[in-house]
């Protein structure tokens, strides 16, 4: 059973535009969530996280908003570079228990 | 600071035989956890330690088992493995243990045979 879904496996945005990325979950005492992006061959990076007490943190171009009574996740990159072409993946955890996470939504960025 | 290092990088093994790889966590990091990702798949939590005790542990059968050390290496093993085995096996260390974000290595790519 799937906690945490990413229904778009891809994305494409053009250079200098915003990219969204989405994320809902199923499990209600989720309270600390996390975004990571992935290039071929390499280990998932950690981008951004947010607690369940605040509905939005932002770190540079990238902004995290939680929406607590939708149960639903989404990730804001403004302006979008070719550099941020990546898979990104999004986690949830209880009180940073075991995390579980979403299957990918695949972005690129055309230049 | 060094990151999350995983050795081996690759492995191909035979079904039946058993593997053991190795994660060493960041410096100061006391927790690690282990998760498999395969095609089509998100990362499948399989287990965590902290301070050498097992905290959590995923829905995967008994051949997966861990460990950790008292210097916060840990190994996992899998013992007779089956086609299915084959996977990307990814180590994270945390300052944890709880609401830290996992800091991933480059994970050791399985081959099964």
């Amino acid at each position: 059973d799937q906690q945490v879904k990413q229904n778009s496996p891809s994305l494409s945005v053009q250079e200098g535009r915003i990219s969204i990325l989405n994320c809902d979950y199923t499990n209600s005492m989720f309270d600390y969530f996390l975004w990571y992006k992935k290039y071929p061959a390499e280990g998932p990076t950690f981008l951004i996280s947010i607690s369940s007490i605040k509905d939005k943190n932002e770190d540079g171009r990238f902004t995290v908003f939680l929406n607590k009574s939708a149960k639903h996740l989404s990730l804001h990159i403004v302006p979008s570079q070719p550099g941020d072409s990546a898979v990104y993946f999004c986690a949830a955890s209880e009180a940073g228990n075991q995390f579980y996470f979403g299957t990918g939504t695949s972005l690129t960025v055309i230049p | 600071k060094a990151g999350v290092t995983q050795t081996p990088r690759y492995l191909i093994k035979t079904r039946g035989q058993q593997v053991t790889l190795s994660c060493s966590p960041i410096s100061g990091h006391r927790s690690v956890s282990w998760y498999q990702q395969t095609p089509g798949q998100g990362l499948q939590f399989l287990f965590e330690y902290f301070s050498e005790t097992q905290r959590n542990k995923g829905n995967f059968p008994g051949r997966f088992s861990g460990r950790q050390f008292s210097n916060s290496r840990s190994e996992m093993n899998v013992s007779t493995l089956e086609l299915g085995d084959s996977a990307l096996y990814l180590c994270a260390s945390s300052a944890g243990p709880y609401n830290s974000p996992l800091h991933f290595g480059n994970g050791t790519r399985l081959t099964v045979t």
